[in-house]
């Protein structure tokens, strides 16, 4: 059974532009999180999606936004970057909200 | 107070020692704890899951939980040098939806 799978692996961007990075779920599973981990900063909790709505964010400005489509991928986007947006990426799946949640390799953003 | 509180390490131990990590939380309310292994750059990977107080075996992995305390260890018994990485302990409320991390403890295995 194939993993959460993330695109891309790293991204490459500037001050003020935006980014946007995909996710795809296991397969069968409904619910999407999006974490970010900052250097020397924990997993912090940004965004979940549920059978195509977002039904929560954690504590992050509006520029963090997504959404997730009706196969269930998700796509988290980031607006008018900032430098301290740079970090590791995580997108996590699980069968329902209250089920395990598996985590793919990240997207590793990078901001100039 | 942190809500999921690790030592950060790092915890050294020899080949072939028992490793022991703990994680205490702040809410009482939890219900589900996980323990993810996460190398250096890496994402992290599931070890284990615990809902009950008391002990739980998966090969070489013990977790342990004691909700009175609120309180939750993982045990590696026989550790290698590939066990070296950072463990991160999580957290779940009963209807929650999001896991809270404590910041990890970094495990190394001397050969």
């Amino acid at each position: 059974e194939a993993g959460v799978t993330q695109s891309p692996t790293h991204l490459i961007k500037t001050r003020g532009q935006q980014a946007t990075l995909r996710c795809s779920p296991i397969s069968g599973h409904t619910s999407v999180y999006w974490y970010q981990q900052a250097l020397g900063l924990g997993l912090q909790f940004l965004l979940w999606y549920d059978e195509g709505e977002e039904r929560n964010r954690g504590n992050f400005p509006p520029r963090f936004s997504g959404r997730q489509f009706p196969n269930y991928s998700s796509e988290l986007n980031v607006n008018a970057l900032e430098l301290e947006d740079s970090a590791l990426y995580l997108c996590a799946s699980s069968l329902t909200h209250q089920e395990t949640q598996y985590f793919g390799p990240g997207t590793r953003l990078l901001v100039l | 107070q942190k809500e999921v509180e690790q030592n950060s390490g790092p915890l050294s131990v020899p080949e072939g020692a028992i490793a022991s990590l703990n994680c205490t939380y702040s809410d009482r309310g939890s219900q589900s704890f996980f323990w993810y292994r996460q190398y250096s750059g890496k994402s992290p990977e599931l070890i284990m899951f615990i809902y009950s107080n008391g002990d739980k075996e998966d090969g070489r992995f013990t977790a342990q939980l004691n909700k009175a305390s609120q309180y939750v260890s993982l045990l590696i018994r026989d550790s290698q040098p590939s066990d070296s990485a950072t463990y991160l302990c999580a957290v779940k409320g009963d209807s929650s939806y999001k896991l809270i991390f404590g910041s990890g403890t970094r495990l190394l295995v001397r050969p």
